[in-house]
């Protein structure tokens, strides 16, 4: 079936730092795949996604790039802020799905220190 | 446009109540999800329809819980008895037919459930 595996948490970082975050999946198919972010108290928010081999999805600063050889979807900002504190999720949409549904990773905290 | 709206947005219940989760999904949004949010287990999937009907419900962890979809704009997520293992977030998400906004889920801000 579907997997994501997500680094574990928590990252702690001093601001202006350079952000990584690791996501590798296993799937079927052609998935589409996607970050959510989780602040404190607050529900899911979409914050980037890729449909296709090599799309790049960026958004606030984030980017991450779809590349299907080494199945993975990594995270990545240049210059971290304290308001970026929060979970962030790897999750995909695949066949096993019926590209209905997210399959979503354990979460990797990030934690950024002025 | 209104996001999915979920109440309570926090509920502290007695082990034993019924407790009963609200979703009103994103108006034209054919699909719904309900998820739930737990530190051991992370983001589950408890069951989804498509347009009202239960489409997958294998992740409802027992009989205890139930998940009805009368009608486009209104779903709920029933638990009878409630147990503290219960305690957990439990989020409520629709999309629309791939094609016609992408191929996004979109998620309301949550019910924190607490149960004593």
């Amino acid at each position: 079936g579907n997997s994501v595996t997500q680094m574990e948490g928590p990252v702690t970082l001093s601001e202006e730092a350079f952000l990584t975050i690791n996501c590798t999946y296993t799937a079927t198919g052609y998935p589409s795949l996607f970050w959510y972010v989780q602040y404190p108290g607050e529900g899911l928010q979409l914050l980037l996604k890729a449909t296709k081999a090599d799309d790049k999805g960026s958004n606030k600063g984030f980017e991450a790039t779809y590349r299907k050889e080494t199945t993975s979807f990594h995270l990545e900002k240049g210059s971290v802020q304290v308001s970026d504190s929060a979970v962030y999720f790897c999750a995909l949409i695949g066949l096993n799905s019926g590209y209905s549904t997210l399959t979503f990773g354990k979460g990797t905290m990030l934690l950024v220190s002025p | 446009d209104a996001g999915v709206i979920q109440s309570p947005r926090h509920e502290v219940t007695e082990m034993g109540q019924e407790v009963t989760l609200r979703c009103k999904p994103i108006s034209g949004h054919d699909y719904l999800f309900w998820y739930r949010q737990t530190m051991m287990r992370g983001l589950e999937l408890l069951i989804y329809f498509n347009n009202n009907v239960p489409i997958d419900d294998s992740g409802m962890p027992e009989d205890r819980f139930s998940a009805k979809m009368p009608n486009a704009s209104f779903s709920t997520l029933k638990i009878q008895p409630s147990e503290p293992r219960d305690s957990a977030v439990y989020f409520c998400a629709s999309r629309p037919t791939w094609g016609l906004s992408g191929n996004t889920i979109y998620f309301g801000e949550g019910s924190w459930l607490t149960v004593v």
